[in-house]
Order: C-alpha cells, then sequence, then structure tokens
C-alpha cells in the first residue's frame, strides 16, 4: 500500500477555508484515499473518501487530480472544534492488504479565534 | 446501535503482567483492527481480522496476540507486558462496499506497563 506523506502541522484562524495536503506517489489502480480526524483522547473518525476529481459532503471536500499523487483535504470556515489531527489514507480496502494499512502521523490542524 | 466499545478504558499493569483488552462491535461488521498510538505518533496496526476465526499481523504485532472466535469480538492479549507497550490501544471495524472501506473506532483503552 501506497505510503502518505502530509505536514506536520497546519495553522489557521476561525472562519477561513483549510487546505490539507496529501502526497501518495505510489498509489495504485485500485486505490481510493480516504481522510480521517481525531480530536484528543478520541478514536479517529471518517471524514471523506474519494478516487479521482471532487468529492464533497457537508464536512468537507476532497480534491484528486488527475495523475491522483496527491489529494488535498478542504474543509470550509473551520472553527475551533476543528481543531484536531488529520490523516491521509491510501488503500484498496482488500482483506488481502490491510496488513500494510498506514495512518502516518497525520497533520496537527490548530484553529485559533 | 453502541458501535464499537472497549473495555477496559484504563489499566495499569506491572511488568510480566497480562491482560486481555475486548473489542465488541454491533454493526455485523467483518473487518476488525488493533491499533496502538503513542505520543506524538500516528496510528500502527498490531493484529487485524476479515472474518471470524481469522487473524493477521500487522505492523507491529511482536508481544501480542488475538483471538477472534465470535464475528462481534476481537480480544488482544498481552501475555508478558513491557514498558514499550505502554500505549493507547484503539480497536476498529469495518465493512466493505464494492471498493471502499470505512473504518469505524472505538474510544481507546489507555494501558500504563510499569
Amino acid at each position: 500500500l501506497a505510503k502518505t506523506t502530509q505536514p506536520i502541522s497546519m495553522d489557521s484562524y476561525e472562519g477561513q477555508e483549510v487546505n490539507i495536503t496529501c502526497s501518495h506517489n505510489n498509489i495504485a489502480t485500485n486505490d481510493y484515499i480516504t481522510w480521517y480526524q481525531q480530536f484528543p483522547s478520541q478514536g479517529p473518525r471518517f471524514i471523506i473518501q474519494g478516487y479521482k476529481t471532487k468529492v464533497t459532503n457537508e464536512v468537507a471536500s476532497l480534491f484528486i487530480p488527475a495523475d491522483r499523487k496527491s489529494s488535498t483535504l478542504s474543509l470550509p470556515r473551520v472553527s475551533l472544534s476543528d481543531t484536531a489531527v488529520y490523516y491521509c489514507l491510501v488503500g484498496d480496502g482488500r482483506g488481502s492488504t490491510l496488513g500494510r494499512l498506514y495512518f502516518g502521523r497525520g497533520t496537527q490542524l490548530t484553529v485559533w479565534p | 446501535n453502541a458501535g464499537v466499545t472497549q473495555t477496559p478504558k484504563f489499566r495499569v499493569l506491572k511488568t510480566g503482567q497480562s491482560m486481555t483488552l475486548l473489542c465488541a462491535q454491533d454493526m455485523n461488521h467483518e473487518y476488525m483492527y488493533w491499533y496502538r498510538q503513542d505520543p506524538g505518533m500516528g496510528l500502527r496496526l498490531i493484529h487485524y481480522s476479515v472474518g471470524e476465526g481469522t487473524t493477521a499481523k500487522g505492523e507491529v504485532p511482536d508481544g501480542y496476540n488475538v483471538s477472534r472466535l465470535k464475528k462481534q469480538n476481537f480480544l488482544l492479549g498481552l501475555e508478558s507486558a513491557a514498558p514499550s507497550q505502554t500505549s493507547v490501544y484503539f480497536c476498529a471495524s469495518s465493512y466493505v462496499r464494492g471498493r471502499l472501506y470505512e473504518q469505524y473506532f472505538g474510544p481507546g483503552t489507555r494501558l500504563t506497563v510499569t
């Protein structure tokens, strides 16, 4: 499975749009890109998943360029409650590849008032 | 639905002691996972299971054993605890829809080994 590279930390202010980019140069044809959010003392929570182009839900948008070697999680108008660690995960979800799941260290997003 | 639950929430062990962490899910998920998370680190996969009666090793399996006798339960055992196993342990489960997968995590177990 492809390993991912993300910035260690990012800072933003309330009301701004935040874009977190994840690099996954070795992504395979069958891989999907999944983002998770983790608050302190809690388990990660699924945010969004996509394969190509753009995916949007009530929480975030995910932009994936044509070559799929990177992806960008976009959080519109962040608030203090969006302060969390964000993980990018790449994989196809098949049982034979689950042993190589790689969460990495994620990106610590801190939102300031 | 309770989702994914973990027992216990906290535990302190002495070096050499053994214990079992229990994970239960009520979503009828096929896949289940055990992760550990150390301070400032991401999650590392210990063991996983793709179905009842099956288990497999993840990235950091040494010092741990697992069992999945029932579909809804996934047990993580430490036979002889070491201080290096001080960590927060997360259990997760997931289903598969086509090629998509989404993991649901439990609240974690904070384990300290002295």
